[in-house]
């Protein structure tokens, strides 16, 4: 049962436009959300969190909304770039000790 | 500052030999943890430490993988015997502590391929 999931395993973007990455979650338990990125042959770095109590939060190009009635959170990348092509992980946990990542998406930024 | 260290980088062996991989976490960082990450999936949590207890090893399959942390720093991850389908890469993350909203650090990972 994925309790994280990112329905959308890739996305294509043109340069400077914005990037929306998207993640669904099953846990209502779920207090504590983040974002990491994975470059080839690298571990997953992190991005950007959010808290439940929370329904936005914002670091420079980075978003990240919650939306707890849905269950929905999102990564809003403004302006793309193309070192932001990278795979993108969705992670929630339960106080923070034990993460549950979604599966991925590969965002290409192109040109 | 020095990130997490993993090493080997790359590993392959037959299957049933054994296979150590290595950890060294961000120095300071009480808590440490093992992933597993198939492809084209995320990472799983295998076992979490906090010094060198082991708090979370729910998911860690005991009967051929194994774990230590000695004096509460580096730590050992060990599969014996391997099987193909642990053909995979093993992640080592530490964070400052557990709670809160310490973010994991990512060591660059150790993958195996058993053939």
């Amino acid at each position: 049962d994925q309790q994280v999931k990112q329905n959308s395993p890739s996305l294509s973007v043109q340069e400077g436009r914005i990037s929306i990455l998207n993640c669904d979650y099953t846990n209502s338990m779920f207090d504590y959300f983040l974002w990491y990125k994975k470059y080839p042959a690298e571990g997953p770095t992190f991005l950007i969190s959010i808290s439940s109590i929370k329904d936005k939060n914002e670091d420079g190009r980075f978003t990240v909304f919650l939306n707890k009635s849905a269950k929905h959170l999102s990564l809003h990348i403004v302006p793309s770039q193309p070192g932001d092509s990278a795979v993108y992980f969705c992670a929630a946990s339960v106080n923070t000790d034990k993460l549950i990542f979604g599966t991925g998406t590969r965002l290409q930024v192109f040109p | 500052e020095a990130g997490v260290v993993q090493s080997p980088r790359y590993k392959i062996i037959e299957k049933k030999q054994p296979v150590a991989f290595w950890c060294n976490p961000i120095s300071g960082h009480n808590t440490l943890y093992w992933y597993l990450q198939n492809l084209g999936q995320g990472p799983e949590l295998l076992i979490r430490y906090e010094n060198e207890e082991a708090v979370d090893d729910s998911q860690l399959p005991k009967d051929r993988f194994s774990a230590e942390r000695l004096k509460g720093v580096d730590s050992t991850l060990k599969i014996q015997p391997a099987e193909l389908g642990d053909s995979a890469v093993y992640l080592c993350a530490s964070s400052p502590s557990r709670g809160g909203d310490n973010e994991q650090f990512f060591g660059p990972g150790t993958r195996l391929t058993v053939l």
